[in-house]
């Protein structure tokens, strides 16, 4: 399989713990989202990186939330002293166009914060 | 920011009938409008998407159109069949050169294809 993936598929976790994500990208992509999706909804942006710098964190990205893309391959979205209010599906999107911005996502993670 | 709505939320139509779903944006900067496709429990998956340089845009069963000066956009499936079933979301995008490029989606449109 050569498009998106993200590790793991679910995870429950207790309130207050911490918690990492990872998303493979599809390989020549050099930009990556990270966005969140609740019932009923539909995905909202979180951060975006081009490479490994981190360009654009929306104001949902609150100071407990951490994305970094070291090698500007694989990214990790890490959620510390975790709420219920995180509960959500976070799905990872990548993208390689310049000119036009199509984004292909990975199967999300499915956290529950108990 | 750019503000998406969509609408309906939801909508069955019986098989073989053609569904139409709409959304509006706000930022006229917007230029890229992509549709996505999700059903239960899966990602969600690029089924077309249009440019702002064109009006209108057809694979086999799916169109989208734009109206730039309106600001809206529309899907259309046409002789829809009970695998169409599944939850749409609209998007917009800004220009890709200047950096706004994360998806502003819509809410959602549930479509049931009746047999």
């Amino acid at each position: 399989d050569t498009g998106v993936s993200q590790d793991p598929r679910h995870k429950i976790t207790k309130r207050g713990q911490n918690v990492t994500f990872r998303c493979d990208p599809i390989s020549e992509h050099n930009r990556l989202y990270w966005y969140r999706q609740t019932l009923g909804q539909g995905p909202e942006f979180l951060t975006y990186f081009q490479n490994e710098a981190q360009l654009e964190k929306s104001r949902l990205l609150s100071d407990r939330f951490s994305a970094e893309r070291p090698k500007g391959s694989f990214s990790t979205l890490e959620i510390q002293r975790t709420e219920q209010g995180d509960s959500a599906m976070y799905l990872c999107a990548s993208s390689f166009s310049f000119f036009y911005n199509e984004q292909f996502f990975g199967p999300g993670t499915r956290l529950t914060v108990l | 920011g750019e503000n998406v709505e969509q609408h309906p939320s939801t909508l069955s139509v019986q098989e073989g009938d053609s569904a139409v779903i709409k959304c509006t944006y706000s930022d006229s900067a917007s230029n890229y409008f992509p549709w996505y496709k999700q059903e239960l429990g899966k990602r969600p998956q690029l089924i077309i998407d249009i440019r702002s340089n064109v009006g209108e845009k057809k694979d086999q069963r799916i169109a989208v159109t734009l109206n730039k000066t309106a600001k809206h956009f529309s899907l259309h499936i046409t002789e829809t069949q009970p695998e169409d079933s599944a939850v749409y979301f609209c998007a917009a995008s800004g220009p890709a050169q200047t950096g706004a490029n994360n998806l502003f989606f819509g809410t959602g449109t549930r479509l049931t294809v009746i047999p």
